[in-house]
């Protein structure tokens, strides 16, 4: 059965600091993963996505950058928090092809302050 | 402008009645996805219905492509299916982009 862990579970931080999420996907190999972000009382919105290894595609750039090190992970950074970043993280997997279907992790709850 | 609009935006339903929850959508779409959102913010895959009929217990999804359009029908209502109720579609060529709506939040109360 395939899990999908995100860390941390919530962060609480300083504006300026820098950020690091992360994402691993145990049980699938070669999934496409997604990040997301949703505001506080927002409504959900697609920031990356990534088919393979390395490769990395922006939909809404928000001053965040991602990146995909290795198959079964998925990191999501800043060097520079803003108090805009606040708000809930959620990392999402689907089958390559034409499978579509996305299944979502945990999250992550970001404070900035 | 916004692409997928659900409504009601909320619904409060005492126990055992039924309720029908729509997702209109502006453009075209290639998919579509319905999730129930947990208080604490993760979300469950409740159907993933491209066109067509689905049912899993007491939850029935219908989707027209056509008339760009899904439901989600909860019948005989129980408390625990309060919260959030999310849809979000994929449009052709649209990179896997899935585009979510503002949510419908049930009230299931005794």
């Amino acid at each position: 059965a395939q899990t999908i862990h995100q860390w941390p579970v919530a962060e609480i931080k300083a504006v300026g600091s820098p950020l690091s999420l992360g994402c691993t996907i145990k049980g699938k190999s070669s999934p496409n993963l997604y990040w997301y972000w949703q505001a506080t009382g927002g409504t959900l919105q697609q920031l990356f996505y990534s088919i393979t290894v390395g490769q990395v595609e922006s939909v809404v750039q928000l001053n965040l950058s991602a990146s995909r090190p290795k198959d079964d992970q998925f990191i999501l950074s800043t060097e520079k928090l803003l108090l805009s970043h606040s708000g809930f993280y959620l990392c999402a997997w689907s089958l390559g092809g034409s499978s579509y279907e996305q299944y979502f992790g945990p999250g992550t709850r970001l404070t900035v302050l | 402008g916004q692409q997928v609009q659900q409504s009601p935006t909320s619904l409060v339903l005492q126990e055992g009645e039924n309720a029908e929850l729509q997702c209109n959508f502006s453009t075209s779409l290639n998919s579509m996805q319905w999730f129930y959102q947990r208080p604490g913010g993760s979300l469950i895959s409740v159907f993933y219905n491209p066109s067509g009929t689905k049912q899993s217990g007491r939850l029935t999804s219908t989707t027209v492509i056509k008339e760009r359009r899904s439901s989600l029908h909860i019948s005989s209502s129980q408390i625990t299916d309060s919260g959030t109720y999310l849809c979000a579609m994929r449009v052709t060529g649209g990179n896997n982009k899935l585009t979510f709506g503002q949510g419908t939040v049930l009230s299931v109360i005794p």
